[in-house]
């Protein structure tokens, strides 16, 4: 099974601050997508990276994969209310679009 | 395109019934996944069709469920008999290629 890890959990932060969310795995994968996911919601795509070491941005977040194409970091600058929600990384294998998805970081940024 | 689009919304159903999910992905999309997210186990993968053939079914729980696909633009998740334990949102979506677009889910209840 592959497993993809986040964290942190969750976080609370005001609006204004940086953070960074992380998400880890032990299985290499032919590329990896980050959702959000707002209540009541299915996850919306935000971004797709597929090479090793590739660096997105989109706006005020930074996404990146790792060297070995094992992790991936999601870096939001300036955090504001409207990027409340649950951020999801989700791996592909390449087999016919597979994709496990992270554990997911719930995120709450206040005014 | 209207989307993935998924019904019910919401059921609320007695344990021992049988339930079924329905769902019709984006035309075109070649790849349908059912999954079921819960707060404890997050995001779970429970089977995936491609060209509306069943490929991975290792997610489903046990052979209380099953899924369906008779053809490109329509999709049933079947749980029978249902169990309190099988409470979820169950979400269904669709991918050409990689990008996978989801539907609002169905949130169910057994009660």
């Amino acid at each position: 099974t592959q497993l993809l890890e986040q964290s942190p959990q969750f976080l609370s932060i005001q609006e204004g601050e940086n953070l960074t969310v992380y998400c880890n795995s032990s299985s290499v994968f032919s590329s990896l997508q980050w959702y959000r996911q707002e209540p009541g919601e299915g996850p919306v795509l935000l971004v797709t990276v597929v090479t090793g070491g590739e660096v997105k941005k989109l706006k005020r977040l930074t996404f990146q994969f790792g060297d070995a194409r094992k992790d991936s970091s999601l870096h939001i600058t300036a955090a504001q209310p409207g990027d409340t929600g649950l951020y999801l990384c989700a791996g592909e294998t390449g087999t016919a679009s597979k994709l496990t998805f992270g554990t997911g970081t719930r995120l709450q940024v206040t005014l | 395109d209207a989307g993935v689009i998924q019904s019910p919304r919401h059921e609320v159903t007695e344990m021992g019934q049988e339930v079924t999910l329905r769902c019709k992905p984006i035309s075109g999309h070649n790849s349908l996944f059912w999954y079921r997210q819960t707060m404890m186990r997050g995001l779970e993968l429970l089977i995936y069709f491609n060209n509306n053939v069943p490929i991975d079914d290792s997610g489903m729980p046990e052979d209380r469920f099953s899924a369906k696909m008779p053809n490109a633009s329509f999709s049933t998740l079947k749980i029978q008999p249902s169990e309190p334990r099988d409470s979820a949102v169950y979400f269904c979506a669709s991918s050409f290629e990689s990008e996978a677009f989801f539907g609002q889910g169905t949130r169910l209840t057994v009660v």
